[in-house]
């Protein structure tokens, strides 16, 4: 039972080199989530998707790009990585629903230093 | 951006002490989630409150939601080492049919045995 995989679980890149975070789910989820958590700042949404082929901005979605191309994947990529995005990144899912109860199921999380 | 508040930050108690941690905000929203995160893992959900005043309880931990759905506390009665954690609360806001997260800064909780 796998539920939300994210790959890979660390990452050291030097500043401008650009690399994908993937994120998979097993679970049928319509929706998926892009996170960072910083120290002291809790986590911040960086892109979100309500179903396969779709995208959309959440707060801090500056300086990333996301794809959602299968229904069970969704992409995070740095273009040309900047020391600011150093953070943990979390990729979460959830079911489809017109309720705000739905709980979000998180992966393990990638831990991104650029530098 | 909405922001959430929680308070302590951190938290360093003794095993069978009581605790508590507040989330709070100056936004309204639909329903308020409560996660635990334990180190190198993703946050857990733990509870979704939904209604102003409402009061869940989970064993020795209770939630509750203030009247006005601005703020949140969690209680632990009795803590154990197994509550250490990170405790997130999150208000819930539904945008364009997603129930998209605004996460608090997070309490850290350390129980010592």
């Amino acid at each position: 039972n796998a539920g939300v995989t994210q790959t890979p679980k660390f990452r050291v890149l030097k500043t401008g080199q650009s690399m994908t975070l993937l994120c998979a789910q097993d679970m049928n989820h319509e929706y998926m989530y892009w996170y960072r958590q910083d120290p002291g700042m809790g986590l911040r949404l960086i892109h979100y998707s309500v179903g396969e082929g779709t995208t959309a901005k959440g707060e801090v979605p500056d300086g990333y790009n996301v794809s959602r191309l299968k229904k069970q994947n969704f992409l995070l990529g740095l273009e040309s990585a900047a020391p600011s995005q150093t953070s943990v990144y979390f990729c979460a899912s959830s079911y489809f629903g017109t309720g705000s109860n739905q709980p979000q199921h998180f992966g393990d999380g990638t831990r991104l230093s650029i530098l | 951006t909405q922001l959430l508040e929680q308070s302590p930050q951190f938290l360093s108690i003794q095993e069978g002490e009581n605790l508590t941690v507040y989330c709070n905000s100056s936004s309204v929203f639909s329903s308020l989630q409560w996660y635990r995160q334990e180190p190198g893992e993703g946050p857990v959900l733990l509870v979704t409150v939904v209604t102003g005043g409402e009061v869940k309880k989970l064993k020795r931990l209770t939630f509750q939601f203030g009247d006005a759905r601005k703020d949140s506390s969690l209680h632990i009665t009795a803590a154990q080492p197994g509550d250490t954690g990170l405790y997130l609360c999150a208000g819930v806001e539904s945008w364009a049919g997603a129930n998209n997260l605004f996460f608090g800064t997070g309490t850290r909780l350390t129980v010592i045995p």
